[in-house]
C-alpha cells in the first residue's frame, strides 16, 4: 500500500523562526514528490521535485528531495503570520495509461504566532 | 478557464439523508479524481476516472459511496445514507495527460460536508 507520512503533524512557532517540514513515502511508480499549502480553500501548489539533491526555491520557502532515502523536507525561513497553514506532501504516482495520481500525508498544521 | 467547479460549495444535511456531490473537470481533462479530507486521515483518495470510466475506487469507504461520470465534464459522488462520519470535505481534481513529468492536477475548491 502506498504511503507518505508527514512530520510533525502540528507545530507552532514565532514570527521570524525558520521551520523544517518532513515528508517520507513508500511508493510504487513514483514520479514526483509535491508539495502543496491549505489554508481555507484547496491546496494550492508550491513545488514539484522530481530529481534528488536539486533545491528548489521560492522566496523564504526551499525544498529538496533524496529519491536514495525516500524522503522531502520543506524549509521556511524568516516565518510570518501569513504562513499559518497547513502544509500538505504529495508522491505522484504513475498510472497505466500514462496519468499520475496523487497520494497526500495527513499534513502538517504550522502556525505562526507574533 | 474557469477551472474544477464543485458543488455545492456547503452542505449540511441530517443524518440518513443522500447527498449528491457534483464536479465539473477543466475542459479537456482525461482524469478525474474525488478526494475526501479529514482532520484524522488528511486527504485520501477516492476513486479516480479516465476517460469517464473508474479506473480505481478502492478508497471508496464503503457501499454506501458511489461515484459515476456520464460524461467528460461532469461527475457526481453520491451518499445514501449519509451518516456523522461522513463529515469532511471532498475534493474533485482533473488532469491532463503531458509527455514527460509535468502532469497537473487541478483542484476544485472543495465541498463542505456537514452530517447532523
Amino acid at each position: 500500500e502506498d504511503k507518505v507520512v508527514q512530520s510533525p503533524l502540528s507545530l507552532v512557532v514565532h514570527e521570524g523562526d525558520t521551520v523544517t517540514l518532513n515528508c517520507s513515502y513508500e511508493v510504487t511508480n513514483f514520479r514526483s514528490l509535491l508539495w502543496y499549502k491549505q489554508e481555507k480553500k484547496a491546496p494550492t501548489f508550491l513545488f514539484m521535485l522530481t530529481s534528488s539533491g536539486i533545491e528548489k526555491k521560492s522566496g523564504r520557502l526551499s525544498s529538496i528531495l533524496d529519491k536514495k532515502e525516500l524522503f522531502s523536507i520543506l524549509n521556511i525561513t524568516a516565518t510570518q503570520t501569513g504562513d499559518s497553514a497547513i502544509y500538505l506532501c504529495a508522491a505522484n504516482l504513475i498510472l497505466t495509461g500514462g496519468g499520475n495520481k496523487l497520494t497526500f500525508g495527513t499534513g502538517t498544521q504550522l502556525k505562526v504566532e507574533l | 478557464d474557469a477551472g474544477v467547479i464543485q458543488s455545492p460549495r456547503h452542505e449540511v444535511t441530517e443524518m440518513g439523508q443522500e447527498v449528491t456531490l457534483r464536479c465539473k473537470p477543466i475542459s479537456g481533462h482525461d482524469y478525474l479524481f474525488w478526494y475526501r479530507q479529514t482532520m484524522m486521515r488528511g486527504l485520501e483518495l477516492l476513486i479516480y476516472f479516465n476517460n469517464n470510466v473508474p479506473i480505481d475506487d478502492s478508497g471508496m469507504p464503503e457501499d454506501r459511496f458511489s461515484a459515476k461520470m456520464p460524461n467528460a465534464s461532469f461527475s457526481t459522488l453520491k451518499i445514501q445514507p449519509s451518516e456523522p462520519r461522513d463529515s469532511a470535505v471532498y475534493f474533485c481534481a482533473s488532469s491532463l495527460i503531458r509527455s514527460g513529468s509535468g502532469n497537473t492536477i487541478y483542484f476544485g475548491e472543495g465541498s463542505w460536508l456537514t452530517v447532523v
